[in-house]
């Protein structure tokens, strides 16, 4: 059973619009998320997190919003860039950075969204 | 910069064969992973390790196993390759120190199995 869900597989967005990708996790316990960027034959590049303390965390051009209670975030990227083009994984961890203990649990990832910035 | 490597960008092999995948990390991170990213299934966890010597079965373990025995080093092995572990197959590291949960990944290793 899928914990972390991107339901779109796929967003065309037009470059200077804003983009939203969306995720719904199903496991109340994930504390901590984060959003991966990746590009073909590259391995994930690190982009935004946020702790499930917060509902908002910016940087830039990118946002991310979490909604608990909804078990529902989201990343927006204003405005929206060619280079922008590429994979987004949102992932969740069940261990946040409040935990002191050193957990190594791994990220449940989702199945990713390919943005697509139209010129 | 944290640098994770492994060793190929690109590997064919034959089923049946042994198959070693490399990684390296020059952070000196407690903790590293593998996973394989499949189309329409996104990053699967094989194995993790929190130290060396220490393993940890992620949610895909069958038919993998690893080795830490540096820290720096965490190698995913297949005993017997077969068709249906043909898959890109990314290594990550992360430190348990610090206020988050950031892992950095290699670039990634394409495997095809034939």
């Amino acid at each position: 059973d899928q914990q972390v869900k991107q339901n779109s597989p796929s967003l065309s967005v037009q470059e200077g619009r804003i983009s939203i990708l969306n995720c719904d996790y199903t496991n109340s316990m994930f504390d901590y998320f984060l959003w991966y960027k990746k590009y073909p034959a590259e391995g994930p590049t690190f982009l935004i997190s946020i702790s499930s303390i917060k509902d908002k965390n910016e940087d830039g051009r990118f946002t991310v919003f979490l909604n608990k209670s909804a078990k529902h975030l989201s990343l927006h990227i204003v405005p929206s860039q060619p280079g922008d083009s590429a994979v987004y994984f949102c992932a969740a961890s069940l261990l946040g950075p409040m935990y002191s203990g050193g957990g190594a649990d791994g990220l449940t990832f989702g199945k990713g969204t390919h943005l697509i910035i139209q010129p | 910069d944290v640098k994770v490597t492994q060793s190929s960008r690109y590997l064919v092999k034959r089923t049946g064969e042994k198959v070693f995948l490399e990684c390296v990390q020059d952070m000196d991170h407690e903790n590293m992973f593998w996973y394989r990213q499949d189309p329409g299934l996104g990053l699967r966890l094989i194995y993790f390790s929190y130290d060396v010597k220490m393993k940890e079965k992620g949610d895909i373990p069958e038919g993998y196993s690893v080795s830490r025995e540096k820290k720096e080093r965490f190698s995913l092995i297949l005993e017997s390759a077969s068709t249906n572990q043909t898959s890109m197959y990314l290594c990550a590291s992360r430190s348990h120190r610090g206020n988050n949960y950031e892992q950095y990944f290699g670039p990634g290793t394409r495997l095809t199995v034939t």
